[in-house]
């Protein structure tokens, strides 16, 4: 089991380039999570899923698009990067809402 | 709503015990405590659900008081592997989906 994989691990863009950041599960989770962590302002949720086909917003979710076409993928969409998105990402997954969450192993994103 | 953790940071010596709280101003359904190390990504501790229960994970473990929406983690006789980040992630209703986290509890352990 790969658990919870994110690519790229570090990226930085430029103020409008667009990207994508990738996140995989391979454990059958149906709950998928993306959140970003900035100092000092803990984590907070971009987007999650609850399903393939179900995605919806969480406390942050201007600048970002989402989409969940398969149960293993989630990938994180920025439309049009800004300085104010320079974070580190994390994709989460679990089973359900009110199980362990295993967390990806980041990306490092700087906007410029 | 973000629960509110305390305090932000501590000091300890190895073998010293340590408590730290979080607070909701809304009432919650699950209380959940993860870990994250420098540089790493958070690792699950334990899930308190709506009820009191508490629970235990070897030297660690957690309350949930749901009439004061508050949760505390004790971590007994502190080892080295214990320093990093404490996050509580609160949910407030049963299926909601949505998990808020705090702002973190800095905990370094000093031999």
């Amino acid at each position: 089991n790969a658990g919870v994989t994110q690519t790229p691990k570090f990226q930085v863009l430029k103020t409008g380039q667009s990207m994508t950041l990738q996140c995989a599960q391979d454990m059958n989770h149906e709950y998928m999570s993306w959140y970003r962590q900035d100092p000092g302002m803990g984590l907070r949720l971009i987007h999650y899923s609850v399903g393939a086909g179900i995605t919806d917003q969480g406390e942050v979710p201007n600048g970002y698009n989402v989409s969940r076409s398969t149960t293993e993928d989630f990938p994180l969409r920025l439309l049009s990067a800004a300085p104010s998105q320079t974070s580190v990402y994390f994709c989460a997954s679990s089973y359900s809402d009110y199980n362990e969450q295993f967390f990806g192993p980041g990306t490092r994103l700087t906007v410029l | 709503q973000q629960p509110v953790q305390s305090p932000q940071a501590v000091i300890l010596r190895e073998g010293e015990d340590a408590v730290i709280n979080c607070s909701s101003s809304k009432a919650l359904y699950s209380v959940h405590w993860y870990r994250q190390k420098h540089g790493e990504a958070p690792v699950f501790l334990m899930i308190l659900l709506k009820g009191g229960e508490q629970k235990g994970h070897e030297k660690i473990s957690a309350s949930f008081n749901e009439k004061k929406q508050q949760s505390s983690l004790y971590l007994t006789a502190s080892q080295l592997s214990y320093s990093g980040t404490y996050f509580c992630g609160t949910e407030q209703n049963f299926g909601n989906e949505k998990l808020t986290f705090g702002t973190g509890t800095r905990l370094t352990i000093i031999p």
